[in-house]
């Protein structure tokens, strides 16, 4: 089994939907999670970052974790065509200093 | 906003060259990292940095494979002999070290090994 599980996609929506994105993982010794969204060959650009299980908001995002059911997600609402990108989660056991594990990302196409 | 900058951006050589990555980390940034990404693959973490010595490093990170903090704000990869299958981006990234804090990436050098 894959530590950390996404979908690819792509997932295309219309402008002004609501999205949702997942991840699922293995690890039970992962503790922190973010995601991050990735351009067509940029770098990782940090989105959201939570401790343990609960949900967080910033503005539009909303980053969701399920620790019971190893399970993450990200919304984002009113989506946008500047959203079109690949949305990758991330996780460690230990903090911002221990190795991240990444999903392999998932592909957002978000159409005017 | 302070950012991770990595140079080049793109670099180009033949398989057996030795190559240098360069990154300079944010500013008050203790922590620093490689990681890669082979083309439509996940991004992987190669080896980790602190107090001027590597504090972990995953199984791709081999003797080909070195890292240095040459002065206060630098952060070198080495590749020593590179193979065709080194051909991915390589991201470097920094950390404070703050528990809400996480980590911060650069753009990438994309590396292409012919």
């Amino acid at each position: 089994q894959k530590e950390v599980e996404q979908d690819p996609g792509p997932l295309s929506v219309p402008e002004g939907a609501i999205v949702s994105l997942n991840c699922t993982y293995s690890n039970s010794a992962f503790q922190y999670f973010m995601w991050y969204r990735q351009y067509s060959r940029k770098g990782p650009e940090l989105l959201m970052y939570t401790y343990s299980s609960g949900n967080k908001e910033d503005g539009r995002f909303t980053a969701q974790v399920d620790k019971s059911s190893k399970y993450i997600s990200l919304f984002i609402r009113d989506s946008q065509p500047s959203d079109s990108a690949t949305y990758l989660c991330a996780m460690s056991a230990n903090s911002g200093y221990s190795t991240l594990t990444f999903g392999k990302g998932t592909m957002l196409l978000v159409s005017p | 906003e302070p950012e991770v900058t990595q140079t080049p951006s793109h670099q180009v050589t033949q398989m057996g060259q030795e190559v240098i990555l360069r990154c300079v980390p944010i500013s008050n940034h203790l922590y620093f990292y490689w990681y890669r990404q082979i083309l439509g693959q996940k991004v992987e973490f190669l080896v980790s940095f602190y107090n001027n010595e590597i504090s972990e490093k995953s199984e791709i990170f081999d003797d080909q494979f070195s890292v240095e903090r040459p002065d206060g704000s630098n952060f070198t990869l080495k590749i020593r002999s590179t193979k065709l299958e080194d051909s991915a981006m390589y991201f470097c990234a920094s950390y404070t070290g703050l528990l809400q804090e996480t980590q911060y990436f650069g753009p990438g050098t994309r590396l292409l090994v012919l």
